[in-house]
């Protein structure tokens, strides 16, 4: 069975680093594209950054590009997510996400997400 | 950036009803759309991938089609079970956007 479960959420003062965690189990972790998509409670998703096999490719949306940055340890099965200068804005439900096999970019499994809260 | 506009933004419907969600994409986006159903306090399910291609375990009543700006996701008999947000999501280019959601309530 695909888990996906991530950790490391937690409240952060604005200006402030977090970074989350995501543990994979139950399929070969290095054959497939990794993202991260972010709810804010009440709205949409937001796609954010994603990681093919061997890290050699990221991509960011622009709101997070420059702040976050997204990469994988194939060994440990594990995805990471590190969150710096962070906002208000950024206050929201993060999940990770597993890309489709064949390299199309849609999400077939996820985790339960880790809240993230930006206050002072 | 390519957008997505879902419609409506709420439907209510009853058990058995036959309900069209609708995904337009600010530019053509070939058959590269997804659907995901989301009940509170959980993460997003797929549903469809490639506009029409329905995901292993989902009941034979979802269907979708489309392709290019505009795509529908139809739910042939309303279940109890169906009510959610449906979400569409384009990956056909950078950055993978999602629409604002329609709120399926039964």
């Amino acid at each position: 069975e695909v888990q996906l479960v991530e950790s490391g959420g937690s409240v952060v003062r604005p200006g402030g680093s977090l970074r989350l965690s995501c543990a994979a189990s139950g399929f070969t972790f290095e054959d497939y594209t990794l993202s991260w998509v972010r709810q804010v409670p009440g709205k949409g998703l937001e796609w954010l950054s994603n990681i093919n096999w061997n890290g050699g490719s990221r991509g960011y949306a622009d709101s997070v590009k420059g702040r976050f940055t997204i990469s994988r340890d194939n060994a440990k099965n594990f995805l990471y997510l590190q969150m710096d200068s962070l906002g208000a804005e950024d206050t929201a439900w993060y999940f990770c996400a597993r890309d489709n096999v064949i390299g199309y970019h849609y999400f077939d499994s996820w985790g339960q997400g880790t809240p993230v809260t930006v206050s002072s | 950036d390519i957008q997505l506009t879902q419609s409506p933004s709420t439907l209510s419907a009853s058990v058995g009803d036959r309900v069209s969600l609708t995904c337009r994409a600010s530019q053509s986006i070939s058959s590269y759309l997804a659907w995901y159903q989301q009940k509170p306090g959980k993460a997003p399910h797929l549903v469809i991938n490639k506009a029409s291609t329905l995901e292993s375990g989902v009941p034979s009543r979802f269907s979708g089609s489309g392709s290019g700006t505009e795509f529908t996701l139809t739910i042939s008999s309303l279940q109890p079970d169906d009510s959610a947000i449906y979400y569409c999501q384009q990956y056909d280019v950078y950055p993978y956007n999602f629409g604002q959601g329609t709120k399926l309530e039964i």
